[in-house]
C-alpha cells in the first residue's frame, strides 16, 4: 500500500507557482521522498527526490518539513505542459526498489 | 541516448489467450521493472529483473512471468488472460543500484475481450 496521501486534484493558473502537498506521516528515517508525474498517454517521469534537506533541480523544488511527515513539490512557473498526475512516493534506497504508486494528484494548469 | 521503448503499442486479445510484451531499456540501464496500470489507478509493480534474474515481485499470480536478455531488454508474458488483465503495461529501466530513479516507456495498452 502507498504510504503517502495527496489531494485528489488541484488547479493552477499558467505562470503561477504550483504547490503540490504530500503527507507521509509514517515515513521512517531511511526513506526518501520521490516525486514522479504522468502526463496523459505517457509513462511516469521522475521529477525529484530528497531525504530531509530541500532540493531543487531544473524541473522543480522539493520542500520537506523538519519532522519529515510532509513535503511540498513546487513548480515555480507552471505551464500547460505541467498538466499531469503527480505521484508522491516514499522509498528506501538500496536493494530491489519497487515504486509503490498511489492514485496521485491531478494537477490542471489553466490558461 | 535512446529512451525506453515498448512494443506493441496496442494489443487486443481474447480471454484465455497468451500475450508477450516487449521492452528495450535505456542505453546503459541493466535493471528493468514492469508495472500494470488499470484505468484511473496508479501503476502497480509486477516484477523487476536485474542481470537476467527476477529481483523482486509484486502481488501478481504466476501466470505473469518475465525474461531479461543479455542486452538488458525484457519480455512480460501473461498466460490464460482474464478480462481484468486489460490495462496499460509499463516498462521502466534504471541503473544498477539506482532503481529508485526509473525511466518509463510509453506502455502497451492491452485489451482482453
Amino acid at each position: 500500500d502507498a504510504k503517502t496521501t495527496q489531494p485528489t486534484s488541484m488547479d493552477c493558473a499558467e505562470g503561477r507557482a504550483a504547490n503540490l502537498p504530500c503527507n507521509h506521516s509514517t515515513i521512517s528515517g531511511n526513506e526518501y521522498v520521490y516525486w514522479y508525474r504522468q502526463i496523459h498517454s505517457q509513462g511516469p517521469q521522475y521529477i525529484i527526490h530528497g531525504l530531509k534537506n530541500n532540493e531543487t533541480n531544473e524541473m522543480a523544488s522539493l520542500i520537506i518539513t523538519e519532522d519529515r511527515k510532509s513535503s511540498t513539490l513546487i513548480l515555480p512557473h507552471a505551464t500547460l505542459r505541467d498538466t499531469a498526475v503527480y505521484y508522491c512516493i516514499v522509498l528506501t534506497q538500496g536493494g530491489s526498489e519497487k515504486l509503490v504508486f498511489g492514485k496521485g494528484m491531478k494537477l490542471t494548469v489553466n490558461p | 541516448e535512446t529512451g525506453v521503448t515498448q512494443s506493441p503499442t496496442h494489443l487486443i486479445k481474447t480471454r484465455g489467450q497468451q500475450v508477450t510484451l516487449r521492452c528495450s531499456s535505456q542505453s546503459g540501464h541493466n535493471t528493468v521493472s514492469w508495472y500494470q496500470q488499470a484505468l484511473g489507478q496508479g501503476p502497480q509493480f509486477i516484477f523487476q529483473y536485474y542481470r537476467e534474474e527476477e529481483n523482486g515481485r509484486g502481488n501478481f499470480p504466476p501466470r505473469f512471468s518475465g525474461l531479461q536478455f543479455p542486452n538488458y531488454s525484457s519480455e512480460l508474458n501473461v498466460n490464460a488472460l482474464e478480462l481484468d488483465d486489460s490495462a496499460l503495461y509499463l516498462c521502466a529501466s534504471s541503473l544498477e543500484g539506482q532503481a529508485y530513479e526509473q525511466y518509463f516507456g510509453p506502455g502497451t495498452r492491452l485489451t482482453v475481450t
